[in-house]
């Protein structure tokens, strides 16, 4: 079974709408961390955010907010007035218990910002 | 501060030829990772290693070798490899619990090989 859905393949959006990515995901463990990562269309992965399964707060940083939801078992990721260069693919992941020693990655989302 | 790199960048191999990748990461991060990234699949994890001399298989390790001699560097083999193979791969590494404030893996820029 998935551990990570990220329902969504694909969104455009026009610059500065607001878009929200959704992520669900499954564990048994009490213990277990969420992530958010950012791939450009350069390739590379880039960490945005970590949040251990204790930590319910939402967070915000700049333009971009997570929701944590345990009762519905959801991470998602709120972009605020998007621009061009949030263009990319945005991955979940999760890691069960201490150490992140596996993160299990959703399919991932691919955001389209147009001009 | 390199973070994490990877070598090399592309490469293109025949059905049954052997390759490595090399992994290297100056962060004096413990644990060390490789991924494949298929279309449409996300990341999976191929092997794993906690620390120097050690190793551990992840959710896709068949057809893959890995060493980890020395700390900072962690190294992908193919012993003869197949179209399925085809992929980009991610090496990354992290802090292990305790060792440092946070422990996101950090990623190196992905290496394309193609098998044909």
């Amino acid at each position: 079974a998935q551990k990570v859905t990220q329902a969504q393949t694909e969104i455009s959006v026009v610059e500065k709408e607001d878009v929200t990515l959704d992520c669900v995901y499954e564990t048994r463990d009490t213990t277990y961390y969420l992530f958010w990562y950012k791939q450009p269309p350069s390739g590379e992965l880039v960490f945005l955010i970590r949040r251990n399964s204790f930590d319910e707060q939402n967070e915000i940083s700049g333009r971009y907010s997570w929701n944590f939801q345990k009762s519905t078992s959801s991470f998602n990721f709120t972009i605020t007035a998007s621009q061009v260069v949030d263009s990319a693919v945005y991955f979940c992941a999760l890691s069960e218990g201490e150490g992140a020693n596996n993160l299990f990655f959703g399919t991932g989302t691919r955001l389209t910002v147009i001009p | 501060n390199a973070g994490v790199t990877q070598t090399p960048k592309f490469r293109v191999l025949k059905t049954g030829q052997s390759m490595t990748l090399l992994c290297a990461q100056d962060m004096n991060h413990e644990y060390m990772y490789w991924y494949r990234q298929d279309p449409g699949m996300g990341l999976r994890l191929i092997h794993y290693s906690v620390g120097e001399g050690t190793t551990a298989k992840g959710e896709v390790p068949d057809g893959y070798n890995v060493s980890r001699l020395k700390k900072q560097n962690f190294l992908l083999g193919l012993e003869s490899a197949a179209p399925s193979q085809t992929s980009v791969y991610f090496c990354a590494s992290s802090y292990s619990p305790g060792q440092g404030p946070t422990y996101e893996q950090y990623f190196g820029p992905g290496t394309r090989l193609t098998v044909t």
